[in-house]
């Protein structure tokens, strides 16, 4: 089947502007997950969706970061005000329950680039 | 916190050789953990997962056992590949939050 897609692939803004960054998950899996990875490193924990609610954002690093899915499927990551340290890869990953368990399945990424 | 180590790479192996990457956890609780590996070009991609102590996770010929007791999750394969050159991360997720917490990768290099 169908794994988890995001788009764009590629995201390339300048400083101050606002982008909007797209999951799709995999059909019928309820938890959807935002990270985000910088080069050399582990990914870093964004938000955390159960169903249509953001179950745990704990991890967005300010107010200019936020995110919705509002129909339970689809998420959009939305960043305001982009400055250059917001440069990363913005990876989505979706599990079935969101159980500790579960395998999270992660999509290719969107590299987004702040000039 | 809860946190996890992994050795630090790039770790450079000749065909057939045995592998080894170490990964160690601090947790609060009993967490589940994972290995997750990236390809060159590829998104992160399951390895193999544990998720109680004294389990075993096992896939591509690798394999990792759930130490509870030394909190490791080390990462081994007998004989390793040219294909199998990869960022290798180690990975848990607690029962009372709601995030993967990773260590910093691996790189491991397998020359021919």
């Amino acid at each position: 089947g169908a794994g988890v897609s995001q788009t764009p692939s590629n995201k390339v803004t300048e400083k101050g502007k606002y982008v909007e960054l797209r999951c799709d998950p995999i059909s019928g899996h309820t938890a959807l997950y935002w990270y985000r990875q910088s080069l050399g490193q582990g990914p870093e924990f964004l938000i955390y969706f159960q169903g249509t609610g953001a179950a745990d954002d704990s991890g967005l690093p300010n107010d200019r970061f936020f995110a919705v899915r509002p129909e339970g499927s689809v998420s959009t990551l939305k960043i305001q005000r982009t400055e250059r340290g917001d440069s990363a890869v913005y990876l989505c990953a979706s599990s079935p329950l969101g159980l500790h368990t579960d395998t999270q399945y992660f999509g290719p990424g969107t590299r987004l680039t702040v000039l | 916190g809860d946190s996890v180590t992994q050795m630090e790479g790039p770790v450079t192996l000749s065909e057939e050789a045995f592998l080894t990457i170490n990964c160690t956890y601090t947790a609060t609780g009993y967490p589940s953990l994972f290995w997750y590996v990236q390809y060159p070009g590829e998104g992160l991609q399951l390895l193999l997962k544990a998720t109680k102590a004294d389990d075993k996770g096992s896939n591509k010929g690798f394999e990792a056992t759930y130490r509870k007791e030394t909190t490791s999750f080390h990462l081994e394969k007998g004989s390793v590949q040219v294909s199998d050159s990869a960022v290798y991360f180690c990975a848990l997720y607690m029962d009372s939050n709601y995030q993967l917490i990773w260590g910093a990768g691996t790189k491991l290099i397998i020359k021919p």
